[in-house]
């Protein structure tokens, strides 16, 4: 099992919906959680970081974790084309501490 | 600021050849990072370094190597290049280990060996 699995999509959406990205992930142990967005042909940004003991909302984005079922999902509201990107699951590595990244769902918001 | 800069940002190499991908910052963060990207794929971590004179491989360190001589500084060295070479190189770096403030990462690399 990958440390850190994303279904690689693409997700379709239209303007105006919610958009829902999950991230599956293998260490029980996990405590913080992160979400990038990368653009076609671009570096990835960090958008959204969680840790264990809680959700958390930005503006339009909410990350949400299920400690039970080993998930964390990004929910974006009055999703617009300009969030038309790859979104990446990233978690500490249980080896070397360091950023374990998911393949990414692609994100297509239609107008 | 500059941030992350990357050089170059494009290269093709013949097999058997070899290069070095440059990387600096300019945020004095201790914590730098390479990592290739595949089409389609998420993000591997080859090597990192948690300051000047300190590297350790990550989860695909065969074929490169890297040094840390300052902390604005992490070159990756890239010998004898192969085919399974080919990717986009992205460097990053993060104030702390956990990377809770986030990394910031160049513009990438992309590397073509034929």
């Amino acid at each position: 099992q990958k440390e850190v699995e994303q279904n690689s999509g693409p997700l379709s959406v239209p303007e105006g919906a919610i958009a829902s990205l999950n991230c599956t992930y293998s260490d029980r142990g996990s405590q913080s959680f992160f979400w990038y967005r990368q653009y076609s042909g671009k570096s990835p940004e960090l958008i959204m970081f969680i840790y264990s003991n809680g959700d958390k909302e930005d503006g339009r984005f909410t990350a949400q974790l299920n400690k039970a079922s080993q998930y964390v999902s990004l929910l974006i509201r009055d999703s617009q084309p300009s969030d038309s990107a790859t979104y990446l699951c990233a978690v500490p590595s249980s080896n070397t501490g360091k950023l374990i990244f998911g393949q990414g769902t692609t994100l297509q918001v239609k107008p | 600021n500059a941030g992350v800069t990357q050089t170059p940002k494009f290269r093709i190499l013949k097999i058997g050849q070899s290069m070095t991908l440059q990387c600096a910052q300019d945020m004095n963060h201790n914590y730098m990072y390479w990592y290739r990207q595949d089409p389609g794929m998420g993000l591997k971590l080859i090597y990192y370094s948690v300051g000047a004179g300190i590297t350790d491989k990550g989860e695909v360190p065969n074929g490169y190597n890297v040094s840390r001589s300052t902390t604005e500084d992490f070159p990756l060295r890239l010998e004898l290049a192969a085919p399974s070479q080919t990717s986009v190189y992205f460097c990053a770096s993060s104030f702390s280990g956990e990377g809770a403030h986030g990394y910031t990462f160049g513009s990438g690399t992309r590397l073509t060996v034929v």
